[in-house]
């Protein structure tokens, strides 16, 4: 089955640091990932996909197939970035609906 | 934001009583899914329809039931069956099943 494992409930970074959430999954065949995010009394929202390579908000990830990774990367983190990010799957197999990972808090100190 | 709409945004029920949870949407998307949310886990799928008539269950579907009448609108009822009701419920769109979810604002229901 496949699964969205994001190992750091929380993480903690200054501002003006390099900043990595990460994401593993689990998935033979070839899925489709994505970041979202929500801000403190915002809705959540789609951050970025793998497929579209954009960097937004001056975040990238990179799909690693053979790691089975998707990790968020920003190299400077700002204040504006605290929030709680999901990453999360989508594959043939469970018919395209998003498989999700269990978030992690991003906290920026200044 | 907008687009999405849930209602109320807070809610409270009695054991026992079914309650219904609103969603509407007017981006004229095909697929709207319910999530529900719960402290130190990521969203869990209850339902989700790809077209008008249609739907499916999801991860955690038992307890809940759903609608698809209308394209704008996708109707959440948590029933006396559900357990465990207390949680956050959110609701989503997309122009079709491959493509990015819209979210709504949720509602957060409480069972007293």
């Amino acid at each position: 089955a496949q699964r969205v494992t994001q190992p750091e409930k929380l993480l903690s970074v200054f501002k003006g640091a390099p900043v990595e959430l990460k994401c593993n999954y689990s998935y033979s065949g070839s899925p489709e990932l994505f970041w979202y995010v929500q801000y403190s009394r915002q809705r959540l929202q789609l951050l970025l996909r793998h497929i579209s390579r954009e960097s937004i908000k001056g975040f990238t990830a990179d799909l690693n197939k053979g790691e089975t990774s998707f990790h968020l990367k920003k190299p400077f983190a700002q204040e504006e970035d605290s929030a709680m990010y999901y990453c999360a799957l989508s594959a043939m197999d469970s018919n395209y609906q998003l498989i999700w990972g269990a978030g992690t808090k991003l906290i920026i100190k200044p | 934001d907008g687009g999405i709409t849930q209602s109320p945004k807070y809610l409270f029920r009695k054991e026992g009583q079914n309650v219904t949870l609103s969603c509407e949407q007017n981006l004229n998307h095909d697929a709207m899914y319910w999530y529900r949310q719960d402290p130190g886990q990521g969203l869990r799928l209850i339902y989700y329809s790809q077209i008008v008539n249609d739907f499916q269950k999801g991860d955690i579907a038992e307890g809940y039931s759903v609608s698809r009448e209308k394209k704008e609108s996708f109707p959440l009822t948590v029933t006396s069956a559900q357990k465990n009701p207390t949680a956050f419920y959110l609701c989503a769109s997309s122009p079709i099943a491959t493509d990015t979810q819209y979210f709504g604002p949720g509602t957060r229901l409480t069972v007293l």
